[in-house]
């Protein structure tokens, strides 16, 4: 069955630290990876994602997540962390459904709190 | 673009009465939408697929007669929480797939609706 495990529950880093967030995926076919970021009581906005291609990809605020096939990982990093990224930050991967319809399947989320 | 409006942000209800959430996409259709419900601190358990014009999809262990789905046109699809109790209460999140994208693209999520129950 398909999953994702993000091994950090809660994190902290001080401002201007790097980052990186931990995702591992279990999936039989060539996966489909996605970051999402979500703030307090709000949806989830998308980070980036991961289809083929380059294992390095690009995302929104300076973010990035490199893909590993032999590690099932799929970890987030940004060089310098600013006071606006704290957030809950979830890692996904599509999973396919009957027909052509595919759903989303959500680790458990790493809370990220930035120390000024 | 590709946003989803979700209503209303937050509602509470009594113990007993019944409560629909809307989730509209603005700017494309939808022939796809996704109902999730997320636990405080919690991540995202998908609860139902919703087709427009056909039958939606639960997840295993929801109750379809408790959580009623309707997505009756592209931009549209409304959850009914029927006869809600307190351990109900929760914060849902719908998402939707434009008709014109990949199968695997990204989702569009609304902002959520927290629901307390009492």
């Amino acid at each position: 069955a398909q999953s994702v495990t993000q091994p950090d529950i809660h994190i902290t880093v001080s401002e201007g630290a790097s980052l990186e967030l931990r995702c591992n995926y279990s999936y039989g076919a060539t996966p489909y990876l996605f970051w999402y970021v979500q703030s307090p009581g709000q949806g989830l906005q998308l980070l980036l994602k991961y289809f083929s291609g380059d294992t390095l990809v690009q995302g929104i605020k300076g973010f990035e997540a490199e893909f590993k096939r032999s590690q099932s990982s799929f970890n987030l990093r940004k060089p310098s962390v600013h006071w606006s990224d704290a957030a809950e930050y979830f890692c996904a991967v599509g999973a396919r459904m009957g027909g052509a319809t595919n759903k989303l399947i959500f680790g458990t989320g790493t809370l990220l709190a930035v120390q000024p | 673009g590709a946003v989803v409006s979700q209503h209303p942000s937050w509602v509470i209800c009594k113990s007993g009465t019944s409560v629909k959430i809307e989730c509209r996409s603005l700017d494309f259709q939808a022939t796809t939408m996704f109902w999730y419900r997320q636990f405080p601190k919690q991540s995202l358990m998908l609860m139902a697929t919703s087709n427009e014009g056909s039958k939606a999809t639960y997840e295993q262990g929801v109750e379809k007669d408790k959580f009623l789905i309707n997505h009756a046109s592209l931009t549209l699809s409304t959850l009914t929480v029927t006869s809600a109790h307190p351990e109900d209460s929760s914060f849902y999140i719908c998402s939707a797939r434009s008709r014109d994208s990949h199968y695997n693209s990204p989702l569009h999520f609304g902002n959520g609706t927290r629901l307390t129950v009492t």
